[in-house]
């Protein structure tokens, strides 16, 4: 039982540049989301989904891109990166009742 | 509106002294209501939640729904103590909303 994991641990990209965090959960949780985590701003939500094949905005979404074709992962996309996009990521999971479960983060810079 | 806030950025307590982080929140519902714990460059972990009434590495929390508080207490801080904690509410859609963190540093 892994929990939550994502890869990459850290990613360095230029400017234009796109990617995906990958994120996987083996606890057959319904619902998975992903989180910014900035210095004085706390984490913030990017996406979030309850279900595979539904998934849906949170409070930063823009320039991001998530798809949940099955209940163990779900992907973020950056698009195009820009250094406003530079920040620590983290992908969670929980089921109804229980709190998140988090994975150790993606620590990403765009340069 | 939905919102969790965190008053304090940053509190320092010497080791020993009691510790109170507090938590206060915005929710039209009955919350579900945690407290999460990050150590340096760690993942984020669940301390506690408020359902299950329980102590974890001493430390407590209360739900006052007239105060709308979920206060996180410890009567005598530890210098492991030191981390940023995360007061955090689950809405009946299961989203998640973090308040913006406070740091906890435990001064020997």
């Amino acid at each position: 039982n892994a929990g939550v994991t994502q890869t990459p641990k850290f990613q360095v990209l230029k400017t234009g540049q796109s990617m995906t965090l990958q994120c996987a959960q083996d606890m057959n949780h319904e619902y998975m989301s992903w989180y910014r985590q900035d210095p004085g701003m706390g984490l913030r939500l990017i996406h979030y989904s309850v279900g595979a094949g539904i998934t849906d905005q949170g409070e930063v979404p823009n320039g991001y891109n998530v798809s949940r074709s099955t209940t163990e992962d779900f992907p973020l996309r950056l698009l195009s990166a820009a250094p406003s996009q530079t920040s620590v990521y983290f992908c969670a999971s929980t089921r109804t009742g229980d709190g998140y479960t988090f994975g150790s983060g993606t620590r990403l810079t765009v340069v | 509106a939905q919102r969790v806030t965190q008053p304090e950025k940053l509190l320092s307590v010497f080791k020993g002294a009691p510790v109170e982080l507090k938590c206060n929140y915005s929710y039209s519902g009955s919350p579900e209501l945690f407290w999460y714990v990050q150590y340096s460059r760690q993942r984020l972990q669940l301390l506690l939640r408020h359902i299950s009434r329980e102590s974890i590495k001493g430390f407590t929390a209360d739900l006052n729904k007239g105060e709308t508080s979920f206060h996180l207490k410890k009567p005598f801080a530890q210098e492991e103590d030191s981390a940023m904690y995360y007061c955090a509410l689950i809405s009946s859609a299961s989203k998640i909303i973090f308040g913006s963190g406070t740091r906890l540093s435990i001064r020997p």
